[in-house]
């Protein structure tokens, strides 16, 4: 299966910053999904994004799915951005979902 | 909105005891998958399934089976329950096609003692 790596895995940031996460795979994803859990355990979808850029908010997040990659960038962060976030992606072709070990992420006052 | 239940939120369990993990969505989606999440380790995926009956490992399937009688439910069994299967348990349910996005459920927090 495929492989997902993401960096950084740990972040402490002092709310206000901006940050940029980033996600790489191993081989051609379809469907690849960005998420957020919360401190009591709940995957929320962020974007789905199989190419290009999006932006909700303060959230945005770009593939560049011929070089496997995405990046979620986060603006202003809050405390409530605390948490960990997760790529994710299914294989071309196929419905299994492969998620990366995750980013830590702590926004601090 | 799509709802992703699972039955039991935290479980306190005994070693060698068979357990059931229940999940039912109510969006009719085709795809229902279980994950396990451990500290370092991310979402591994214990076993998925695209249709009622139908089942496919995923990456740790050892110690776990699935049932998927029904299209809405997706149970995971512990046959016998061991205390490196203490974890948290994620459900969750994709529909088939480009541009869906997957659900999940709130998670089962089981401890083997």
């Amino acid at each position: 299966g495929i492989q997902v790596e993401q960096s950084p895995p740990d972040l402490i940031l002092q709310e206000g910053a901006n940050s940029t996460l980033r996600c790489n795979f191993s081989d051609s994803v379809n469907n690849l999904q960005w998420f957020h859990q919360n401190p009591w355990g709940q995957l929320i979808n962020l974007f789905y994004i199989p190419s290009g850029t999006k932006q909700n908010g303060r959230l945005s997040a770009t593939t560049v799915a011929t070089e496997r990659y995405s990046l979620l960038y986060i603006s202003s962060s809050q405390t409530t951005d605390s948490g960990v976030y997760f790529c994710a992606g299914p294989p071309r072709g196929g419905n299994k979902l492969t998620f990366g070990t995750g980013t830590q992420l702590k926004v601090e006052l | 909105d799509v709802k992703v239940t699972q039955s039991s939120r935290y479980l306190v369990k005994r070693t060698g005891e068979k357990v059931f993990l229940e999940c039912v969505q109510d969006m009719d989606h085709e795809n229902m998958f279980w994950y396990r999440q451990d500290p370092g380790l991310g979402l591994r995926l214990i076993y998925f399934s695209y249709d009622v009956k139908m089942k496919e490992k995923g990456d740790i399937p050892e110690g776990y089976s699935v049932s998927r009688e029904k299209k809405e439910r997706f149970s995971l069994i512990l046959e016998s329950a061991s205390t490196n299967q203490t974890s948290m348990y994620l459900c969750a349910s994709l529909r088939t096609g480009a541009g869906n996005t997957i659900y999940f459920g709130e998670g089962s927090w089981l401890t083997v003692v």
